[in-house]
């Protein structure tokens, strides 16, 4: 139990495109989902917490313009990059989170979007 | 906020050898996560210990609360646990995740 699935798994576009990234909890409804970014031989850093029909929260630093989510239901989520560049060139981790049996808010992660913006 | 930090950052075993992690943590939690990520970036989930001790197979770990720290056994490691391997701690009631440095772990034959 407790998969979660993200779509695509790598996308390389051009500068100045957009990019759309999917997060699906497949077998469990996610309360919340949460994006992450993490850049080569470095850890995660906490992009935004997403609640399902409410607006992301954003951590500080990052574009609320720039890097759009959507949480339309309760097992999906999306990370829009507008307007991407080389720099946005990152690998980006979902996750999402319920509270369990324990009311524990445990998080489950998806495999990953490496993104390539040439 | 929150620090995390891991130790060792780099670690380098024979097989079958054990090894220790450490993870300390600058506040009181109220979540603690041990994750093993592997070469392709996915995330796997270890445990989930904001305290006392739980053990999965050759794996095993320990969260002391009170002194903000927990610690990863690997037993009889194989090359298969090759990898990074973070913890992650949420305080304040929160479930925001605040991820370590990570050590990464290679197991030689």
């Amino acid at each position: 139990g407790a998969v979660v699935s993200q779509h695509p798994s790598w996308v390389i576009c051009k500068s100045g495109t957009s990019v759309k990234i999917e997060c699906r909890s497949l077998d469990f409804q996610a309360t919340t989902m949460f994006w992450y970014r993490q850049f080569p031989k470095q850890s995660l850093m906490l992009m935004a917490t997403s609640n399902e029909g409410s607006k992301a929260t954003y951590e500080q630093g990052v574009e609320k313009d720039k890097f759009l989510i959507n949480h339309a239901s309760l097992t999906l989520s999306t990370l829009t990059v507008t307007s991407a560049h080389p720099e946005d060139s990152s690998f980006y981790i979902c996750s999402a989170s319920t509270s369990g049996s324990r009311g524990t808010w445990e998080q489950y992660f998806g495999p990953g979007t490496r993104l390539t913006v040439t | 906020g929150i620090q995390v930090e891991q130790s060792p950052p780099d670690l380098i075993l024979q097989e079958g050898a054990n090894s220790t992690l450490r993870c300390n943590f600058s506040d009181s939690v109220n979540n603690l996560q041990w994750f093993h990520q592997n070469p392709w970036g996915q995330l796997i989930n270890l445990f989930y210990i904001p305290s006392g001790t739980k053990q999965n197979g050759r794996l095993s770990a320990t969260t002391v609360a009170t002194e903000r720290y927990s610690l990863l056994y690997i037993s009889s490691s194989q090359t298969t646990d090759s990898g990074v391997y973070f913890c992650a701690a949420t305080t304040g009631g929160g479930n925001k995740l605040t991820f370590g440095t990570g050590t990464q772990l290679k197991v030689e034959l």
